[in-house]
């Protein structure tokens, strides 16, 4: 079975910082993995993903993940965050094996941008 | 955009009783999934459903819980006698040929009194 980490889980920020959100998984198989993030009040969006190829993979609203195999990990970044950023992200991983797999959450990071 | 659409908000029932949670997945997607998440805690897979039958289901997913596509367009949960613990969001989401690409619906809340 999987499982994901995500280490920080309350971030605060000013505006125009930078950002690595942390996210380690466990899994002996290959995977995909995902970034959602929430904003207040609305549903779970789709931020970025990582199937294969380039392990640098860049997503909506600025934001890009790198995947180090070695590492088991998937961080995400943002050169410069703004307030809008103030969120919840969830790192998610599943198995590559075909089929309807359900995703694996970490436990998500409140990140806070204080303007 | 099409969105993953969920009724209701929020849902109040007393303990024992039966729930059933609807959702609309985007209309040309194949792959249903349903998901809760517990106050404070991470969300949790329950059950992915293609091709009209469940194709995989988590631990949590015991015989309390029932998933149907009953027509084209909606896919429900049901939880034939709620418990306290049951109280949670519950999200839809749905996959279409990149399947393992979820799509969520913005959650019902259920509490369970």
């Amino acid at each position: 079975a999987q499982s994901v980490s995500q280490h920080n889980h309350h971030v605060i920020l000013s505006e125009a910082a930078s950002l690595e959100l942390g996210c380690n998984y466990s899994y002996g198989g290959t995977v995909n993995l995902f970034w959602y993030v929430q904003y207040p009040g609305q549903h779970l969006q789709l931020l970025l993903k990582y199937f294969s190829g380039d392990p640098l993979v860049k997503g909506i609203k600025g934001f890009e993940a790198e995947f180090i195999k070695s590492k088991f990990s998937f961080n995400l970044r943002k050169p410069s965050v703004q307030w809008s950023d103030t969120a919840e992200y969830f790192c998610a991983v599943n198995a590559r094996g075909g089929g309807a797999d359900g995703l694996t959450f970490g436990k998500g990071t409140h990140l806070i941008i204080q303007p | 955009e099409p969105e993953v659409t969920q009724t209701p908000s929020h849902q109040v029932t007393q303990m024992g009783q039966e729930v059933i949670l609807r959702c609309v997945p985007i209309s040309n997607h194949l792959y249903f999934y349903w998901y809760r998440q517990i106050l404070g805690q991470k969300v949790e897979f329950l059950v992915s459903f293609y091709n009209n039958e469940i194709s995989e289901k988590s631990e949590i997913f015991d015989d309390q819980f029932s998933v149907e596509r009953p027509d084209g367009s909606n896919f429900t949960l049901k939880i034939r006698s709620t418990k306290l613990e049951d109280s949670a969001m519950y999200f839809c989401a749905s996959g279409g040929e990149l399947f393992y690409e979820q799509y969520f619906g913005p959650g019902t809340r259920l509490t369970v009194t």
